[in-house]
């Protein structure tokens, strides 16, 4: 088990670029979720999926922001037409959701990814 | 909707210290409830849970009881060490069947030797 991993783990990109980042659950998780954190604030929820399903949205993912999850392993986050106001902390992390229930509620974080947008 | 309110920081203590990080909530259901605690430099890690109401989370010297009358999990440590020096992050999980986690503004905290 070598944890969340995320790719990468600074970008630096000009105003009106695209931006993609990648987000390797653990292994075994089902569930995969993206947050953004700002300086000073805490993880705020984008997206998750469960598997290859995208489940829910937040109403911070604009239009501009897509994720995907196509083989329900690894994960996407594209932004297109970057804002200065998209520069941000991405953060990944996934959770094991068993069909029986019990204890599958814990998150494991990855590194994230640290935007910056000029 | 669901929040979470923690005190805000920073806090500075000296080692040895007695810590609390109070952190109140607001939810519909039965949510979970979490600690994560972020050292500087790296990634967002669990330090406790607790899933139900009167349940206490424990880990490595620090603790938290889910109290749902008051609405609180409030952070506790007897004796804090410069090592603990880090932003927490008080977090719930709503009841239902989402799988977001909704995470309150983090507190620093620096210990001084």
């Amino acid at each position: 088990d070598t944890g969340v991993s995320q790719n990468p783990r600074h970008k630096i990109t000009k105003r009106g670029q695209n931006v993609t980042f990648r987000c390797d659950p653990i292994s075994e998780h089902n569930r995969l979720y993206w947050y953004r954190q700002t300086l000073g604030q805490g993880p705020e929820f984008l997206t998750y999926f469960q598997n290859e399903a995208q489940l829910e949205k937040s109403r911070l993912l604009s239009d501009r922001f897509s994720a995907e999850r196509p083989k329900g392993s690894f994960s996407t986050l594209e932004i297109q037409r970057t804002e200065q106001g998209d520069s941000a902390m991405y953060l990944c992390a996934s959770s094991l959701m068993r069909r029986s229930g019990g204890d599958t509620d814990t998150q494991y974080f990855g590194p994230g990814t640290r935007l910056t947008v000029l | 909707g669901d929040s979470v309110t923690q005190m805000e920081g920073p806090v500075t203590l000296s080692e040895e210290a007695f810590l609390t990080i109070n952190c109140t909530y607001t939810a519909t259901g039965y949510p979970s409830l979490f600690w994560y605690v972020q050292y500087p430099g790296e990634g967002l890690q669990l330090l406790l849970k607790a899933t139900k109401a009167d349940d206490k989370g424990s880990n490595k010297g620090f603790e938290a009881t889910y109290r749902k009358e008051t609405t609180s999990f409030h952070l506790e440590k007897g004796s804090v060490q410069v090592s603990d020096s880090a932003v927490y992050f008080c977090a719930l999980r709503g009841g239902g069947s989402q799988g977001n986690l909704i995470f309150g503004k983090g507190t620093k905290l620096s210990v001084k030797p």
